[in-house]
């Protein structure tokens, strides 16, 4: 079962543009989330996160928005740029250590 | 935050035998982790590494196909044992220094013949 969502397997979105990339979650106990990106051959690296006290949280040109009624939250993009190209995975925290994962996005920023 | 180094970086492997990965910190920190990528799916995380004594293991992994070491508050290693072609995949070792920030080492990619 999986706990963690993100639906759009890919995105593509012209450099200059607003990247939306979206996340469900079922568990309603999730406090905390975070978004992570990851290039080829790498391991992933820490993006922005969001506590579930908050609705919004803003780090340049990445925000993150969570809406706990509907159990969903997005990162903004803007404005893409080409080395925003990656898989990006956003994540949740159940209970006071294990972070779940989706299965990621992989975001195409066209020049 | 913390930069993790992994070894190997990526290894080829015959059905039967077993690799120990190792992951080194570069500070000192509270919970260490290991996950599996396979490919097109997420991040599964296979067990926490618990410094001094045996890891927990999350449903479906068991000690004695990954085996973890801990033996103190920057190294960790994963086996993976008797390697089927199945067990082929990126396995990531992960910190996490006491805040909510968690750490990735660059993984092992991992191919079983």
């Amino acid at each position: 079962d999986q706990q963690v969502k993100q639906n759009s397997p890919s995105l593509s979105v012209q450099e200059g543009r607003i990247s939306i990339l979206n996340c469900d979650y079922t568990n309603s106990m999730f406090d905390y989330f975070l978004w992570y990106k990851k290039y080829p051959a790498e391991g992933p690296t820490f993006l922005i996160s969001i506590s579930s006290i908050k609705d919004k949280n803003e780090d340049g040109r990445f925000t993150v928005f969570l809406n706990k009624s509907a159990k969903h939250l997005s990162l903004h993009i803007v404005p893409s740029q080409p080395g925003d190209s990656a898989v990006y995975f956003c994540a949740a925290r159940s209970g006071t250590y294990k972070y779940i994962f989706g299965t990621g996005t992989r975001l195409k920023v066209l020049a | 935050s913390a930069v993790i180094s992994q070894k190997p970086s990526r290894d080829i492997c015959q059905r039967g035998t077993s690799l120990t990965i190792q992951c080194q910190v570069d500070s000192q920190v509270t919970m260490m982790f290991w996950y599996r990528q396979q490919p097109g799916q997420s991040l599964t995380l296979i067990a926490t590494a618990n410094q001094g004594s045996e890891a927990t293991y999350e449903s479906g992994f068991v000690i004695d196909k990954f085996p973890i070491s801990r033996p103190n508050l920057t190294f960790s290693t994963l086996t993976v044992s008797n390697m089927s072609p199945e067990d082929s995949s990126i396995y990531l070792c992960s910190a996490r220094d006491g805040k909510n920030e968690q750490f990735f080492g660059p993984g092992t990619r991992l191919t079983v013949l």
